[in-house]
């Protein structure tokens, strides 16, 4: 059975103190690892996909990064509007189709 | 580009009820994915359908089903709900298969 596992639960940085949230995965044949924003009320907002070991993807103060176990989230300087719940999800060859195995979510909290 | 569509967003029922969530995808988007979210499970997955068919299904019991019609549009169906049913459900689309899914803002359904 997949597993998605994200770590911390909870992280509050003051606005431009960067850090990292972790996903850790177990996976029959990774097929995409995605990362997702969530707004409190709102759907998750597609962020990145990430296929393979030592690939990564940047998206203004948001860089993903994906080892054979485990993607890393980093926020480099954040502002206020980053706070919001990031959503690790992941796709395996267990199933057909495009089934999402989510973690638990890490609520980012970004003071001014 | 419209996004996801699902209605209502807002939905109040009562215990032994049934209800009918409505998902509209992205155009072009052929596959349609359904998930509930709660503040203690998070997102599990609920089924999947390419082309009509449904090609996923999670662990939950058989009240809940859905269909995909010619057109992309999807439904999904809870029959004799339960207060454990209360939920943001959500509906998420995708172009093909292991693409990125994009999701709607969900229905918010509470049962009392």
């Amino acid at each position: 059975e997949d597993q998605v596992t994200q770590s911390p639960e909870a992280l509050r940085l003051q606005e431009g103190e960067s850090s990292s949230l972790n996903c850790s995965y177990t996976v029959s044949g990774l097929r995409g690892l995605f990362w997702y924003r969530q707004d409190p009320g709102k759907g998750p907002e597609f962020l990145f996909t990430l296929y393979s070991a030592g690939e990564e993807k940047e998206k203004e103060r948001l860089k993903a990064t994906l080892t054979k176990k485990e993607s890393f989230l980093h926020i480099t300087a954040p502002k206020p509007e980053d706070s919001a719940t990031y959503l690790c999800a992941a796709s395996g060859l267990s199933n057909a189709g495009n089934m999402l195995t989510f973690g638990g979510g890490t609520r980012l909290m970004v003071k001014p | 580009k419209a996004g996801v569509t699902q209605t209502p967003r807002y939905l109040i029922k009562t215990r032994g009820q049934q209800v009918t969530l409505s998902c509209s995808p992205i155009s072009g988007h052929r596959s349609v994915s359904w998930y509930q979210q709660t503040p203690g499970q998070g997102l599990q997955f609920l089924f999947e359908y390419f082309s009509e068919t449904q090609r996923n299904k999670g662990n939950f019991p058989g009240r809940f089903s859905g269909r995909q019609f010619s057109n992309s549009r999807s439904e999904m169906n809870v029959s004799t709900l339960e207060l454990g049913d209360s939920a943001l459900y959500l509906c998420a689309s995708s172009f093909f298969l292991n693409t990125e899914a994009f999701f709607g803002q969900g229905t918010r359904l509470t049962v009392v």
